[in-house]
């Protein structure tokens, strides 16, 4: 099991762009989430996916889009990059035997110029 | 929606010495308080998790209390190793899977 991965490990991207961050999981769990990590300031909800063919907004959406392609993935898109949005991104998924568990991927570094 | 507060955000012992954090929540929906582990430039991993039918867990050298009518859990640590030495976070879920996290506190164990 590689358990949960993510695409790219480290991008930079200037301020306009648009990029796709990738994620999945081989551990057949329903939900998915994507976080953002700042200096000081924890694990913050984007979105996430409770099940296949469902998303729903967190804590901090704004200038952030998702699409649940199957059970495995959840990918994430920044349509136009902003410096705000320099942060680490860690996409999850949960389980255990109540499915609260998050299980979280390397994360990917995004320095946004 | 829920809120964790988290305590203290940094926090340094003496191997050997004990560590304590503290975490308070507001939604008594909360049902499962998980802690993790995070190390320099790793991801998250869990090290212990406790649900609101229980006031304690213990794993090793790791516990974890729970006050349901106050609202607050912690996490202890003792025998500190260096190896101890990383982020820990907090988090409470209301609804399966949804967690809300601690802003984290960065435990030093000097040797």
């Amino acid at each position: 099991n590689a358990g949960v991965t993510q695409t790219p490990k480290f991008q930079v991207l200037k301020t306009g762009q648009s990029m796709t961050l990738q994620c999945a999981q081989d551990m057949n769990h329903n939900s998915m989430y994507w976080y953002r990590q700042d200096p000081g300031m924890g694990l913050r909800l984007i979105y996430y996916s409770a099940s296949e063919g469902t998303t729903d907004k967190g804590e901090v959406p704004n200038g952030y889009n998702v699409s649940r392609l199957n059970k495995r993935e959840f990918s994430l898109r920044l349509e136009s990059a902003a410096p705000s949005q320099t942060s680490v991104y860690f996409c999850a998924s949960t389980g255990g035997p109540f499915q609260e568990t998050q299980y979280f991927g390397p994360g990917t570094r995004l320095l946004v110029l | 929606g829920e809120n964790v507060e988290q305590h203290p955000s940094t926090l340094s012992v003496q191997e050997g010495d004990s560590a304590v954090i503290k975490c308070t929540y507001s939604d008594s929906a909360s049902n499962y308080f998980p802690w993790y582990k995070q190390e320099l430039g790793k991801r998250p991993q869990l090290i212990i998790d406790i649900r609101s039918n229980v006031g304690e867990k213990k794993d090793q050298r790791i516990a974890v209390t729970l006050n349901k009518t106050a609202k607050h859990f912690s996490l202890h640590i003792t025998e500190t190793q260096p190896e101890d030495s990383a982020v820990y976070f907090c988090a409470a879920t209301a609804r399966a899977g949804k967690s809300t996290f601690g802003d984290g506190t960065t435990l030093t164990v000097k040797p």
